[in-house]
């Protein structure tokens, strides 16, 4: 049981718009920077998104971070088949003192 | 380029000690502006912080892990490494190490290549 959680499976076509949700407390989400990783298949995770909305030099402005409350969501418009991976959110848990993660999300290009 | 490179044994007995070194090359580990931390992937499931290290040695553990634990640092090498005793088969694991901004709620910006830990008799 992941203290973030994020929906197993997301999908959507080539070149079409998704969104990835990650939801948690007021101890981490709601408190803390949220960051995004990217895993391909048989990689160590890429990060993608830090400080809610923040991109690593490198990383495409396909990609997009928010966050509202307790709650953040990793957006990726102009799908390509290259970004079927699985997606992590994570941040930091005031009352664990830990950082946490949530489930993580596999995304599907179809 | 920063580059991280994990290292030790592949295979570990029950009710051992597992034992990890991270060298890091192309930067130096007694930088104040970072932490260097451990993170592990049981296969087929997510990601698990295990804990992270200051050059100073300051440490944070994840709670779940914390009595099994120790992360140490040797400055003059410019490594740091993992100790995870009384392992078990739920221990065997891709462990990865990997560079933590300070500042940053946790986020790591490099990773090494990752390492697979099986514990078996």
């Amino acid at each position: 049981q992941s203290v973030l959680t994020q929906p197993p499976s997301v999908s959507a076509a080539p070149g079409q718009r998704v969104t990835i949700s990650c939801s948690g407390s007021s101890s981490n989400i709601g408190n803390n920077y949220v960051f995004w990783y990217q895993q391909l298949p048989g990689t160590a995770p890429k990060l993608l998104i830090y400080d809610n909305n923040k991109r690593p030099s490198g990383i495409p402005d396909r990609f997009s971070g928010s966050k509202s409350g307790t709650s953040a969501t990793l957006g990726i418009t102009g799908l390509q088949t290259g970004d079927e991976a699985d997606y992590y959110c994570g941040t930091w848990d005031s009352s664990l003192s830990a950082v946490v993660f949530g489930g993580g999300t596999k995304l599907t290009v179809l | 380029q920063l580059h991280l490179q994990e290292s030790g044994p592949g295979l570990v007995k029950p009710s051992e000690t597992l034992s990890l070194t991270c060298t890091v090359s192309g930067g130096s580990i007694s930088s104040g502006s970072y932490y260097w931390g451990w993170i592990r992937q049981p296969p087929g499931k997510g990601l698990e912080w295990i804990g992270s290290i200051y050059y100073s040695g300051r440490t944070y553990y994840n709670p779940s892990l914390k009595n099994r634990v120790t992360i140490s640092v040797d400055t003059s090498k410019d490594q740091f490494s993992l100790k995870l005793s009384s392992v078990t088969a739920a221990d065997t694991a891709v462990y990865y190490c990997a560079r933590i901004p300070a500042g940053s709620s946790g986020s790591c910006d490099y990773w090494g290549q990752g390492t697979l830990v099986t514990v078996s008799s």
